[in-house]
């Protein structure tokens, strides 16, 4: 089974901040990793597809990037909205599997 | 529009049996593959599986496999979660969630609602 390790598991930033959220896949995937955002109550959003493809009515300061094991989601000028748990997820196995999530606080 | 509506919250007692549901609409029901994924209190996000309705076909991943069940009925677009016998480990939250393409494991969106399962005596 392959292993997602997200980094860091929780992190408290201000507003406009840049934001990095880091994913390692214990063997290589590719681009086959995705981002979701999920907001306490609600089910996860998708954020961003293969690594670095951005979804339709997504803002734009989410972005990604990487391939093979390690992949980056940034998030620029972040604003207070963004207050989630962030996921990484793989798909390149026919088990996909998630990272253990990044929780963002907003000071 | 596409939407993944699933069944109501659960309340259970140990070793009893629980079927939960998950009904695609606007979309081709049988040619995308579904996940189902469980978020236990407070914690992450799990992978526990995935159906395609149409060949059919089913994957578990190895941490579920065994304990639970997924199956899909395309004559009314609606896949299904069960358990032959619940454990209070079980208690979560449960989603579904559509692949992004016909006919192939990729990233998943839409997600269902949720389905709150509580297992308690």
């Amino acid at each position: 089974e392959i292993v997602l390790t997200q980094s860091p598991d929780f992190q408290s930033v201000t507003p406009k901040e840049k934001v990095t959220i880091t994913c390692r896949a214990s063997q290589s995937i590719g681009s086959s990793l995705h981002w979701y955002q999920q907001k306490p109550d609600q089910s996860p959003k998708l954020l961003i597809k293969y690594a670095s493809q951005s979804i339709s009515g997504v803002p734009s300061r989410f972005s990604g990037s990487g391939s093979g094991t390690d992949f980056t989601l940034t998030i620029n000028s972040l604003e207070a909205e963004d207050a989630a748990a962030y996921y990484c997820h793989q798909s390149s196995s026919l088990t996909g599997t998630f990272g253990q999530g990044t929780k963002l606080e907003i000071k | 529009e596409v939407q993944l509506v699933q069944s109501g919250a659960e309340v259970k007692k140990p070793g009893e049996s629980l079927k939960i549901s998950c009904k695609g609409s606007g979309y081709s029901f049988s040619n995308y593959w579904i996940g189902w994924v469980r978020q236990m209190p407070g914690k992450g996000l799990e992978w526990m599986g995935i159906i395609h309705p149409g060949y059919p076909e089913t994957r578990y991943s190895p941490s579920f496999q065994g304990h639970i069940t997924i199956s899909a009925d395309r004559s009314i677009d609606t896949a299904y979660l069960q358990w032959s016998s619940l454990k209070t480990s079980d208690t979560a939250m449960y989603y579904c969630a559509r692949s992004g393409i016909p006919n192939a494991i990729v990233e998943v969106d839409p997600w269902g609602q949720g389905t709150l399962v509580t297992v308690s005596s």
